[in-house]
């Protein structure tokens, strides 16, 4: 199972908005309406931002939002704050009890 | 406080072999499916093995099927990875987490992770 593939990096300023995809294919990302997405900042364990493609967990601020077209799902970030500078990576449930990553993004706050 | 905290992680050599362990607390591990996943230096994140609250292995990835193994200890609320026949490629940080949710199929809790190097 080869990972989900995602941009090395995005930047925006403060304020602005950041999109990261998250390509698969129609085995995983596809299939299945089970994409989450992870929060890791240097040095930190990863931190759930979003699950099943769009809900977010108690306690993740409404800027972060998720959607999902055919085999690519995306994780957007409005209102850029320095805090949201970290890596993201993207999760999909693949079938046959396996679940693949993303190759993770770089985000930085300019 | 749900937390998970791991330990065991350190310097082996290549064939070698290394337990990490995993502690729960604010929460019944065996309630729920646990799993290790690790991330190498600069790399992603590759799941490595999980089991269900039965404590069943459900998943191994190709690379460590017949290496790795879970146990648990539910007095301990723990659970535990043997790593043997270890390899350069093994190396990296391991994070125990809770998940894969039945529902949501999300990995909502993590540890801070171990780190396991391998070399000679």
């Amino acid at each position: 199972q080869s990972a989900l593939t995602q941009p090395p990096s995005a930047s925006g300023s403060p304020g602005q908005s950041v999109a990261i995809s998250c390509t698969g294919t129609s085995s995983d990302v596809g299939a299945y309406n089970y994409v989450s997405w992870y929060q890791q900042h240097p040095g930190k364990a990863p931190k759930l931002m979003i699950y099943e493609v769009d809900k977010r967990p108690s306690g993740v601020p409404d800027r972060f939002s998720g959607s999902k077209s055919g085999n690519t799902a995306s994780l957007s970030v409005s209102g850029l704050q320095a805090e949201d500078e970290a890596d993201y990576y993207c999760s999909s449930y693949a079938g046959s009890n396996n679940y693949v990553f993303g190759t993770g993004t770089k985000v930085t706050v300019l | 406080q749900v937390q998970l905290v791991e330990s065991g992680g350190g310097l082996v050599k290549p064939g070698g072999s290394l337990r990490l362990s995993c502690a729960a607390s604010g929460f019944t591990f065996s309630d729920y499916y646990v799993s290790w996943i690790r991330q190498a230096p600069g790399k992603g994140l590759e799941l490595v093995l999980y089991i269900n609250s039965r404590g069943t292995t459900i998943y191994y990835a190709d690379s460590v099927k017949g290496r790795f193994a879970i146990s648990t200890d539910n007095a301990k609320n723990s659970l535990y990875l043997q790593m043997n026949s270890l390899r350069a490629e093994d190396a990296a940080l391991y994070y125990c987490a809770r998940g894969p949710r039945a529902d949501s199929h999300a990995f909502d809790i993590w540890g801070q992770g171990t780190m396991v190097t391998v070399s000679s």
